[in-house]
């Protein structure tokens, strides 16, 4: 069976740190991949999603880049955080066109 | 381009009574629909999904939903929650013909609080 993994699963930055979020996956290969934003009173955001390593789309131009240095990870990162980038980051898996989450890593940017 | 509308945010109910969170979406092409559920700090679960064919689908734990195309609705219901049945809902599509990636659009959720 699949299974998805993220972390840290809670992470708390000061603004203008570097950020790294890992995303997981096992049991597949070559899947589709996708990060999200969850931020208070904003819904849930795509931020990027990749077809196959190396390949990276993104949706929203904002503070952030993500990578996808092998078939079943996924990373998301920041150089210089900034206080807007607070949420929950979550990270998706694609199979027969539904997607499946991981458990999230909510970031605080103080 | 689409676009997804929870037309509750808050829905309080009583345990054991029937709930309906309503959903209707607009799209210029035919898409898929989902239902996830997230639980406090949790990330989402598939609750429920519609492809193709029947468009009465139901999950494992009670919940239903029927894709009404002529309305572009795809409302959920149950008809007896329980306390653990309180979360955030959210319906979400994705067109079925992509060029690449499988977006998923979120309606702004539902949340369920079940009392006792």
């Amino acid at each position: 069976s699949q299974t998805i993994h993220q972390w840290p699963a809670t992470l708390v930055q000061p603004v203008g740190s570097p950020l790294s979020l890992e995303c997981t996956v096992e049991g597949t290969s070559n899947p589709n991949l996708y990060w999200y934003r969850q931020a208070a009173g904003r819904g849930l955001q795509l931020l990027f999603y990749s077809v196959g390593i190396g390949q990276i789309s993104s949706e929203v131009p904002q503070n952030l880049s993500a990578s996808r240095p092998q078939d079943r990870q996924f990373i998301l990162s920041s150089k210089k955080l900034l206080l807007s980038d607070s949420g929950f980051y979550l990270c998706a898996w694609e199979r027969a066109d539904t997607q499946y989450f991981g458990p999230g890593t909510r970031l605080t940017v103080l | 381009a689409q676009s997804v509308t929870q037309l509750d945010s808050q829905v309080p109910v009583f345990e054991e009574a029937p709930v309906e969170l309503r959903c209707n979406y607009s799209s210029s092409v035919s898409v898929y629909l989902f239902w996830y559920v997230q639980y406090p700090n949790q990330g989402l679960q598939l609750l429920l999904k519609y492809l193709s064919g029947s468009t009465l689908v139901e999950s494992i734990n009670g919940f239903e939903a029927e894709f009404n195309k002529s309305q572009t609705s795809f409302h959920l219901r149950k008809p007896s929650v329980h306390i653990s049945d309180t979360a955030e809902y959210f319906c979400a599509v994705s067109p079925m013909i992509k060029a690449a990636g499988n977006k998923l659009t979120f309606g702004g959720g539902t949340r369920v609080l079940v009392k006792p």
